[in-house]
Parts: C-alpha cells; sequence; structure tokens
C-alpha cells in the first residue's frame, strides 16, 4: 500500500471554530489533492498541489484554505467550520507522468456540529 | 464545468449479466483517464486507466474500458457481473498542472 496517512480519522467541531486536516506521505509524490465526498455529489476538488507551496483552488475551495510547506505534508484549513463542511474528506497522491496513478488516503469524517 | 460526466448514477444488474457504466470527458482534461471503485465504507481503489497506446484497458476484476477518442468516452465494462461488485464506481481525469478530475459516481448494484 502507498504510504499515505490522514489524521485525524474522525473529528467533531463546533460552528465556527478552525478545524485543519493533515495528509502525510512518504512516497515523495510530487502531487497532492484534497476532496470531499458527499451522497450524490462524488469526489469534489476542493484545492490541490502540484508542488512545495504551489497549489491551485479545486470546484469547491470556498471556506477551505491549503498549505504546503515540505513534499510529505499537506494540510487542509476550514477557517471557520459551517455545517455544509460535515463530510468524509480524501487526500489523495499522484507521482505524475512516470506514474500516473493515484492514491488514497482512508479519509477523515468530519462533522460539524 | 464538469470535465468528467458519469451519464449514469445507479446501474441495476442481475448476477451474471453483462454491465456498462458510461462516463464521458470533455477537453478540459488530456487522455489520462482512470476508473476507480468504492467498497462500502472503503477508500478508492484504481480499476484500470488510460495513458497512451490500445484503446482497449484491461484492469482487476476482470473489468476493462475502451477509450473513444472521437466519442469523448471511456465507458466501463465487466460481461459478468457478481454480487461482490457491487460498489460506487468513479471516472476520473488529469488536467492541466495534473489535477485530477472525478465524475459524480455510479452506483452498481448486483442482484441475485
Amino acid at each position: 500500500d502507498a504510504g499515505i496517512t490522514q489524521s485525524p480519522r474522525h473529528k467533531v467541531t463546533e460552528t465556527g471554530t478552525p478545524v485543519t486536516l493533515r495528509c502525510h506521505q512518504t512516497e515523495n509524490h510530487r502531487y497532492m489533492y484534497w476532496y470531499r465526498q458527499d451522497p450524490g455529489h462524488g469526489l469534489r476538488l476542493i484545492h490541490y498541489s502540484y508542488g512545495v507551496k504551489d497549489t491551485d483552488k479545486g470546484e469547491v475551495s470556498d471556506g477551505y484554505s491549503v498549505s504546503r510547506s515540505k513534499t510529505e505534508d499537506f494540510l487542509l484549513t476550514l477557517e471557520s467550520a459551517t455545517s455544509s463542511q460535515t463530510s468524509v474528506y480524501f487526500c489523495a497522491i499522484n507521482g505524475g507522468p512516470r506514474n500516473t496513478e493515484a492514491f488514497f488516503g482512508q479519509g477523515t469524517r468530519l462533522t460539524v456540529v | 464545468a464538469q470535465s468528467v460526466t458519469q451519464l449514469d448514477s445507479q446501474v441495476p444488474v442481475f448476477e451474471e449479466a453483462p454491465v456498462e457504466l458510461r462516463c464521458n470527458y470533455s477537453s478540459s482534461v488530456s487522455v489520462y483517464l482512470f476508473w476507480y471503485v468504492q467498497y462500502p465504507n472503503q477508500g478508492l481503489q484504481l480499476l484500470l486507466k488510460y495513458l497512451s497506446g490500445s484503446t482497449l484497458v484491461k484492469g482487476i476484476n476482470g473489468f476493462e474500458a475502451e477509450f473513444n477518442k472521437s466519442q469523448t468516452s471511456f465507458h466501463l465494462r465487466k460481461p459478468s457481473v457478481h454480487i461482490s461488485d457491487t460498489a460506487e464506481y468513479f471516472c476520473a481525469g488529469i488536467g492541466s498542472n495534473y489535477k485530477l478530475t472525478f465524475g459524480k459516481g455510479t452506483l452498481l448494484t448486483v442482484n441475485p
């Protein structure tokens, strides 16, 4: 299995609080992604990174920010959590042209109450 | 604009019947295309991928997909499904800067 770890795996937080989810990889892959998965919507891209300190928005980036200060870590921050951000969050990594398969973490179930 | 479109949200079939799950892609993705499967309460697993070469791609668990450039399609097929194939299937494509975009998923339910 690819070395990709998400933490925490489960979290309950209150509306209005900041939350940070961590994705850690040991594969030295260049590309990293954050998705949210909701019934009927599939996986929607929040933000992605194509290198250290290089990030771009996905289709549902409002209310989220990311940081990637080193290759192995990609952090997703909910600046002020809302109930609409209750979801399952997946991180993925991709090695690029020589290793195009994306590997996924096990997901983080976030509940905002 | 959505770059990967899965045409069916749900596909019910009987065991041992053939199945086709449909996927169309737009010009905003390159011709790197994938099918992933997600079993209940699990993460995503790669079924198969098309990068170049032969347009018929074989994957795990007896699945295959055909890349059709003229129809911008990448449909997934299996000649005979099993109960254990019940899962959600996602088509995905890669765009600029390796932006990986997914379709909304197709829930395949195999009935006895």
